[in-house]
């Protein structure tokens, strides 16, 4: 049972490049999120998607972008990574909203902007 | 300002020996709070979520207290083991629909042999 899934695990960008980073849940869930995690402070919300077909901001979208490609996969791209998107970033999935509903995380993605 | 506080930031114990974390929170109107442990360089893993009218919830050996009138809860680790190393993280939502969780920054938690 594989859950939630991320790739890649680990990217060094130099300024200015893009990526995107890719999420796949098995689990079957309306809901998929995109977080970020710095040292000293707790996972901010990025982007995320109620249901296949929606998306939205949360606190922290600047510089980035999102596509729900279909109910399994969500993905979060850096058009022109900054230094300041260094941050371990964490996919998550959950059955309906994240206000009720546990969520499951992924293994995440270790991203340095150089 | 953090709607979620978590002390103590970090603490180092003997392996079979019992521990407490403790989360405050300022997040209104209450809906629900959750523990989850982080494994280094893993992602979050739900340990248990406890509603409005729940004062306490186990999982195994970890033991969340919840007091809404106080806005506290703790998470009380007995007999750790090694593998209770991790970050413990206190998650607070709100009842606004708008999928946005408080998290704290965390405690993190070392047992030693």
């Amino acid at each position: 049972n594989a859950g939630v899934t991320q790739t890649p695990k680990f990217q060094v960008l130099k300024t200015g490049q893009s990526m995107t980073l890719q999420c796949a849940q098995d689990m079957n869930h309306n809901s998929m999120y995109w977080y970020r995690q710095d040292p000293g402070m707790g996972l901010r919300l990025i982007y995320y998607s109620a249901s296949e077909g929606t998306t939205d901001k949360g606190e922290v979208p600047n510089g980035y972008n999102v596509s729900r490609l279909n109910k399994r996969e969500f993905s979060l791209r850096l058009e022109s990574a900054a230094p300041s998107q260094t941050s371990v970033y964490f996919c998550a999935s959950s059955e309906g909203g994240a206000t009720n509903e546990k969520l499951f995380f992924g293994s995440g993605t270790q991203l340095s902007v150089l | 300002k953090n709607q979620v506080e978590q002390s103590p930031q970090s603490l180092i114990i003997l392996e079979g020996k019992n521990c407490t974390l403790q989360c405050n929170y300022t997040v209104s109107p209450f809906s629900n709070l959750r523990w989850y442990k982080q494994d280094t360089g893993r992602g979050p893993v739900s340990l248990t979520i406890m509603t409005f009218s729940e004062n306490t919830k186990s999982n195994g050996r970890y033991t969340a207290t919840l007091d809404a009138d106080t806005k506290q809860s703790s998470l009380h680790i007995t007999a750790s083991q090694l593998s209770d190393s991790a970050s413990y993280i206190c998650v607070v939502s709100a009842k606004r629909g708008n999928n946005r969780l408080a998290f704290g920054k965390g405690n993190q938690v070392v047992v030693i042999p």
